[in-house]
């Protein structure tokens, strides 16, 4: 079936380290792809998103790139802030279907000083 | 300006209550969503409706209930059935249609002792 699979975590970096966490899916047509972040105590926000293959969806020096071949939408930051401790997630959204969105587990980053 | 609340933000409420969350939008969106969160785990879909006056449930649907009775708000009733009803609750809402991001309250932690 439909499903978002990303990295599990922890992931601890350093300050301006570079970031990748890995998202892959399993959908039938062409979903919409995003990513959220959650900051302690709080809903999830939009990060950034892609509604079709080869977009490049970026936003506040975060991107990922909608990848059909290898149904990955990886996201990446050249150099992580303290502020950017957040837990991730990625998800899906179908096109059709009553039940078309899709959440991953989350990935939780904490970056040290 | 437009958005979708929840409250409370803190619940706290003895064993055998029931008790009811709210979620309310004005951002004009078909469908709506309620999701628990359980300390460093991620989202599970509890209940979700695409219009007013249906709803479906989710994966963990036993012991909740919803209504939808207007667009703009899809209450959760946490029942004295939810064995263990202590958690992070969520909701969500979004327009129907491919690319579209879900919106996300700030949850509702409920505490039940």
């Amino acid at each position: 079936g439909d499903s978002v699979t990303q990295m599990e975590g922890p992931v601890t970096l350093s300050e301006e380290a570079f970031l990748t966490i890995n998202c892959t899916y399993t959908a039938t047509g062409y979903p919409s792809l995003f990513w959220y972040v959650q900051y302690p105590g709080e809903g999830l926000q939009l990060l950034l998103k892609a509604t079709k293959a080869d977009d490049k969806g970026s936003n506040k020096g975060f991107e990922a790139t909608y990848r059909k071949e290898t149904t990955s939408f990886h996201l990446e930051k050249g150099s992580v802030q303290v502020s950017d401790s957040a837990v991730y997630f990625c998800a899906l959204l179908l096109q059709t279907g009553a039940n078309n969105l899709f959440f991953g587990t989350g990935t939780r980053l904490t970056v040290i000083p | 300006d437009g958005g979708i609340t929840q409250s409370p933000k803190y619940l706290f409420r003895k064993e055998g209550q029931n008790v009811t969350l709210s979620c309310e939008q004005n951002l004009n969106h078909d469908a709506m969503y309620w999701y628990r969160q359980d300390p460093g785990q991620g989202l599970r879909l509890i209940y979700y409706s695409q219009i007013v006056n249906d709803f479906q449930k989710g994966d963990i649907a036993e012991g909740y209930s919803v209504s939808r009775e207007k667009k703009e708000s899809f209450p959760l009733t946490v029942t004295s059935a939810q064995k263990n009803p202590t958690a992070f609750y969520l909701c969500a809402s979004m327009l129907r249609g491919a690319g579209t991001e879900a919106f996300f309250g700030q949850g509702t932690r409920l505490t039940v002792v």
